[in-house]
């Protein structure tokens, strides 16, 4: 089954303690990138990859890093997360620009 | 810059009535594609329903339906009979052409009432 595959569901953490957020897809999409989705605000990009080894910077990429060391794996890394990336994280990939995103099932991040 | 606008933060309709949800966007390119996302309450993001912009018919899949006005760059989303399981969040979402974004909306929350 085609599918985005984002682990874990839910994370609760505390500040300053460094996570990862795996995504990885089974399609051979070119594409990924990583959304974060808050209340009023809808999804804002994170970070993008166009192809293994090339990332680059969303509408909000502070507090975040990104690698794409294989086409099918995307992980999202916090370093140090602060309170304000409490949000709904979502994975997506597409084979090509015009094409639609396929998306994880998300992932719901509480930094207290 | 492109932009997405949907100015129904939130909606209700009668189960089995019709609803039109609106979308506006801004955009420079002449070629591009327009999307609509659900998201119900499992938070799955699932594609609903995708405009080319060069095709002058406007898209169609069963219940659900586009009004796409590109002269006046509105892309709205009609519901037919709508059921208890359209209750959902919906995104409108315009991809760029380079890079790899995607512009979303704000999102309109739509209720069904029984």
């Amino acid at each position: 089954e085609a599918q985005v595959t984002q682990n874990p569901r839910y994370l609760i953490t505390v500040t300053g303690k460094k996570l990862t957020v795996t995504c990885s897809q089974n399609m051979n999409h070119e594409y990924m990138s990583w959304y974060r989705q808050d209340p009023g605000l809808g999804l804002r990009q994170i970070y993008y990859s166009m192809n293994v080894e090339v990332t680059d910077k969303g509408d909000v990429p502070e507090g975040y890093k990104v690698s794409r060391k294989e086409k099918r794996n995307f992980p999202l890394i916090l370093e140090s997360p602060s309170p304000n990336q409490t949000s709904l994280y979502f994975c997506a990939s597409r084979r090509l620009r015009n094409t639609e995103a396929f998306f994880g099932q998300g992932t719901r991040l509480t930094v207290v | 810059a492109q932009t997405v606008t949907q100015s129904q933060p939130e909606m209700s309709v009668q189960e089995a009535e019709t609803v039109t949800l609106s979308c506006t966007y801004d955009t420079s390119e002449s070629d591009y594609y327009l999307f609509w996302y659900k998201q119900p309450p499992s938070r799955q993001m699932i594609l609903v329903i995708r405009q080319d912009a060069y095709k002058q018919q406007n898209a169609t899949e069963n219940r659900f339906s586009v009004n796409f006005q590109k002269a006046a760059k509105s892309f709205s989303l009609k519901i037919s009979d709508s059921q208890l399981g359209d209750a959902a969040m919906y995104f409108c979402a315009y991809p760029m052409n380079r890079d790899d974004k995607i512009i979303f909306g704000k999102g309109t929350r739509l209720h069904i009432l029984p």
